[in-house]
């Protein structure tokens, strides 16, 4: 069984520019849920999509987008990027999403922006 | 806001003895709480979680408690072994609610000393 993937590791973006960063849920997962992990703090969740569509999102701005494709997978994009946006971005796949179901966690892409 | 705290930022203890991880939270809707363990490099590893409706669960070395007057909740670990240390996190959620969104604590770093 596979586990959750993310791509690519490391990332170093200039302000101003955009970022796709991508997510493989495990085998069986219908639930992809995305968070960013600034330095010193916990995960703070972004979106989640459940079955190609968002379900639920946080305190992030609209430049913050996210898509779930067919298999499952998704991606998280990132427009007009901030100095702030540098952080751990971490996805986590479910087998769906209601709460009681555990969120199995990536190893995240860290991305720096200068 | 910082819905769920953990006030503790590091916790050392000895090899052997009983590590304890404690965290707040102020929001009575969350009803479902969970422990991630997390190593450098690598995602938050699912540990442990409790519902509501309980006010202790074990699961081999680690046991989780519940105070819902309090709003507090405790990860009891024991005995402690030095590949315990990391970074333990807290999370909180409203489980009925149909998005699994996590809110986090900062985390405590555990260090167990051989």
């Amino acid at each position: 069984e596979t586990g959750v993937t993310q791509s690519p590791t490391h990332l170093i973006k200039t302000r101003g520019q955009q970022v796709t960063l991508r997510c493989s849920s495990q085998s069986g997962h219908n639930t992809v849920s995305w968070y960013q992990q600034a330095l010193g703090q916990g995960p703070q969740f972004i979106f989640q999509y459940y079955r190609e569509e968002e379900n639920g999102r946080g305190n992030f701005p609209p430049r913050f987008s996210g898509l779930q494709f067919p298999n499952y997978s998704s991606e998280l994009n990132v427009n007009a990027l901030e100095l702030d946006d540098s952080a751990l971005y971490l996805c986590a796949s479910s087998l769906d999403s209601l709460a009681k179901n555990i969120q199995y966690f990536g190893a995240g892409t860290r991305l720096s922006v200068l | 806001d910082q819905q769920v705290k953990q006030n503790s930022p590091s916790l050392s203890v000895q090899e052997g003895r009983i590590s304890i991880l404690n965290c707040d939270y102020t929001n009575s809707m969350f009803d479902y709480f969970l422990w991630y363990k997390k190593y450098p490099a690598e995602g938050p590893t699912f540990l442990i979680s409790i519902s509501s409706i309980k006010d202790k669960n074990e699961d081999g070395r680690f046991t989780v408690f519940l105070n819902k007057s309090a709003k507090h909740l405790s990860l009891h670990i024991v005995p402690s072994q030095p590949g315990d240390s990391a970074v333990y996190f807290c999370a909180a959620s409203r489980g009925s609610g149909n998005t699994g969104k996590l809110i986090f604590g900062q985390g405590t770093t555990l260090q167990v000393k051989p």
